[in-house]
């Protein structure tokens, strides 16, 4: 099994400019999660879906959408990439909300100059 | 809100004990993780714990007091590949209708021959 896969690894965009960073998981877990990740400021949580068609707003939701279609995919867009969008993002999957263990994606390495 | 405190660095020799302590500030506690992160690496899951008292896995162990706020992972026969951060994260109530993970800000240990 891959487990969670996140593409693309690393990515520059220009100020104002949208791209949507990728995130499969093969494990059929219900619960997925974004974190972004900066300097001395530990994991914070972006968005999260307990399942299919649900998704809600985490601790640090703005200038970001996700919508989840399917089990397998959760995508994080950027609707116009700003400077404090630079981070290290991090996508997790669980078997369910209730679980106490994550997977982690390998991580996508965003600068917006 | 929730709020979490562990020291930002640790050095520990090749072979000793080390301990990580990690207190916090929640409201809605269900339980404490902790989480491995190498250097340009993802999260890695190492232990949770719901209830009081000490979970071992291998060299790892984690102890939770949940009338003290308060919990650490413990480290024995430290070899140089657990140089590495060190992440507590508490599941408690979010926006009171589910629960999420909050992460530390992450300890950097460091062992030295």
């Amino acid at each position: 099994n891959a487990g969670v896969t996140q593409t693309p690894k690393f990515q520059v965009l220009k100020t104002g400019q949208s791209m949507t960073l990728q995130c499969a998981q093969d494990m059929n877990h219900e619960y997925m999660s974004w974190y972004r990740q900066d300097p001395g400021m530990g994991l914070r949580l972006i968005h999260y879906s307990v399942g299919a068609g649900i998704t809600d707003q985490g601790e640090v939701p703005n200038g970001y959408n996700v919508s989840r279609s399917t089990t397998e995919d959760f995508p994080l867009r950027l609707l116009s990439a700003a400077p404090s969008q630079t981070s290290v993002y991090f996508c997790a999957s669980s078997p369910s909300e209730a679980h106490y263990g994550y997977t982690f994606g390998s991580g996508t390495r965003l600068t917006v100059v | 809100g929730q709020s979490l405190e562990q020291p930002s660095e640790v050095t520990a020799v090749e072979g000793a004990i080390v301990q990580i302590n990690c207190t916090y500030q929640t409201s809605g506690f269900y339980g404490l993780s902790w989480y491995q992160q190498h250097d340009g690496g993802a999260p890695t899951f190492l232990s949770y714990n719901a209830l009081d008292g000490l979970e071992e896995t291998g060299r790892f162990s984690s102890f939770l007091s949940r009338s003290d706020s308060y919990g650490y992972l413990l480290l024995q026969e430290l070899q140089m590949k657990d140089s590495a951060s060190y992440f507590c994260a508490v599941r408690a109530t979010f926006k009171a209708r589910s629960y999420q993970l909050t992460f530390g800000k992450g300890t950097k240990l460091s062992v030295i021959p």
